[in-house]
């Protein structure tokens, strides 16, 4: 039971480059997430997945694009990086919606946009 | 303003000390409180849960919230090498996690052997 993976652990991009962030979870839950954490802001929601198949954005979606492949993977898309972008960006899960519920994280990517 | 202010520290204690964690907050209609442990270069990891006012406990661990003052704390006793780490606070407004979960920047905290 390997919980949250992510890929890759570190990355470095140029502006205006692209990329996907991988993130797979074998716990069988329901609801995904994407956050990103960058000094002095605390951790901030870019998108969730509540079920497989649907997608809505949270706190700081703009510049990212996602997909829910099946219920246990979600990816995160940089279509055209800008330096703005580079941050530790972290992947979540929990069985279900509730707060109540114990959401569990990935080991994170660095990202780097030069 | 931000809706939840956390200490950044650095915060060095000496080993079996008692430590306290504390986030305040802006908006008195937060009702669920957390606290995430981080360690450096990881995931965050759940440590405590709780609903509206009151302490709660577990192990070596216990939460307190005071929702009169709009102020959570983390107790740490005996503490250990091991609770060597960054705090994070966070909060949500109702049971349903798919909204917005305001997280505090963090306190590093260090237990010194």
């Amino acid at each position: 039971n390997a919980g949250v993976t992510q890929t890759p652990k570190f990355q470095v991009l140029k502006t205006g480059q692209s990329m996907t962030l991988q993130c797979a979870q074998d716990m069988n839950h329901n609801s995904m997430y994407w956050y990103r954490q960058d000094p002095g802001m605390g951790l901030r929601l870019i998108y969730y997945s509540a079920s497989e198949g649907t997608t809505d954005k949270g706190e700081v979606p703009n510049g990212y694009n996602v997909s829910r492949l099946n219920k246990r993977e979600f990816s995160l898309r940089l279509e055209s990086a800008a330096p703005s972008q580079t941050s530790v960006y972290f992947c979540a899960s929990r069985p279900g919606p509730f707060v109540s519920e114990t959401q569990y994280f990935g080991p994170g990517t660095r990202l780097l946009v030069l | 303003q931000k809706e939840v202010e956390q200490d950044p520290g650095p915060l060095s204690v000496p080993e079996g000390a008692i430590v306290s964690l504390n986030c305040t907050y802006s908006n008195s209609a937060f009702q669920y409180f957390m606290w995430y442990r981080q360690y450096s270069r990881k995931g965050p990891e759940l440590l405590m849960y709780t609903y509206s006012s009151g302490n709660k406990e577990d192990g070596r661990f216990t939460a307190q919230v005071d929702k009169s003052s709009k102020y959570i704390s983390l107790f740490i006793r005996d503490s250990q090498p091991s609770d060597s780490a960054t705090y994070l606070c966070a909060m949500s407004k109702t049971n349903f996690g798919n909204e917005k979960l305001t997280f505090g920047t963090g306190t590093r905290l260090t237990i010194i052997p």
